[in-house]
């Protein structure tokens, strides 16, 4: 099986611009989850679709936003980037959701505002 | 809320010494506790589970709800274990929000 993909791998944006990250999850996954990783603020925990629904949602500005559509693919996007916004985006998916659900990271893409 | 603590930011072990990484947390429910790694070039992957009380790569993790502690141990560590761990709390019914420790970066030495 494949695994998650993300594109694109790397984003170079100015400040102002707006972004859209592609995921794309585990054939047969319904959870998809999206993390920032920063160096000063480690892993944070952005928000979780299942079944087009998003179903929780981290301490983040509404400048993030994202969807998940019905082959289970999401995006994110920012819109109005900030410096602070430069991170690795990681996206997980998993089956459920559940306790016997494990999440599957793919390898990020790697966002610099400047 | 919940905090996950990981005070070790880097952890230098020789080969064939045992390691133990150390992970606290606060939560006054029943959590679900995880341990991630992520070697060098590679994407981050689940280790263990505590609802799974399983060893994975020699690796052992217990939860002490007395002590909020879920620590990973390995009695002897191998050089390929070098990597970065991640320590993750997930709530009762909380889908797919982990909240994960700092990490601590593990380089086992010949």
């Amino acid at each position: 099986k494949a695994g998650v993909t993300q594109t694109p791998r790397y984003l170079i944006k100015t400040r102002g611009q707006q972004v859209t990250l592609s995921c794309s999850p585990i054939s047969g996954h319904r959870s998809v989850s999206w993390y920032q990783q920063t160096p000063g603020q480690g892993l944070q925990f952005l928000f979780e679709y299942f079944s087009e629904t998003q179903r929780n949602k981290g301490n983040f500005p509404g400048r993030f936003s994202g969807r998940q559509f019905s082959n289970s693919r999401s995006e994110m996007n920012v819109s109005t980037l900030e410096l602070g916004d430069s991170a690795l985006y990681l996206c997980a998916s998993s089956l459920e959701g559940g306790r016997d659900s494990p999440l599957h990271f793919g390898n990020g893409t790697r966002l610099t505002v400047t | 809320a919940q905090r996950v603590t990981q005070p070790e930011k880097l952890l230098s072990v020789f080969k064939g010494a045992p390691v133990e990484l150390k992970c606290n947390y606060s939560y006054s429910g029943s959590p679900e506790l995880f341990w991630y790694v992520q070697y060098s070039r590679q994407r981050l992957q689940l280790l263990l589970r505590h609802i799974s009380r399983e060893s994975i790569k020699g690796f052992t993790a217990d939860l002490n709800k007395g002590e909020t502690s879920f620590h990973l141990k390995k009695p002897f560590a191998q050089e390929e274990d070098s990597a970065m761990y991640y320590c993750a709390l997930r709530l009762t019914g909380g889908g797919n929000k982990l909240t994960f420790g700092t990490g601590t970066q593990l380089k086992v030495e010949l």
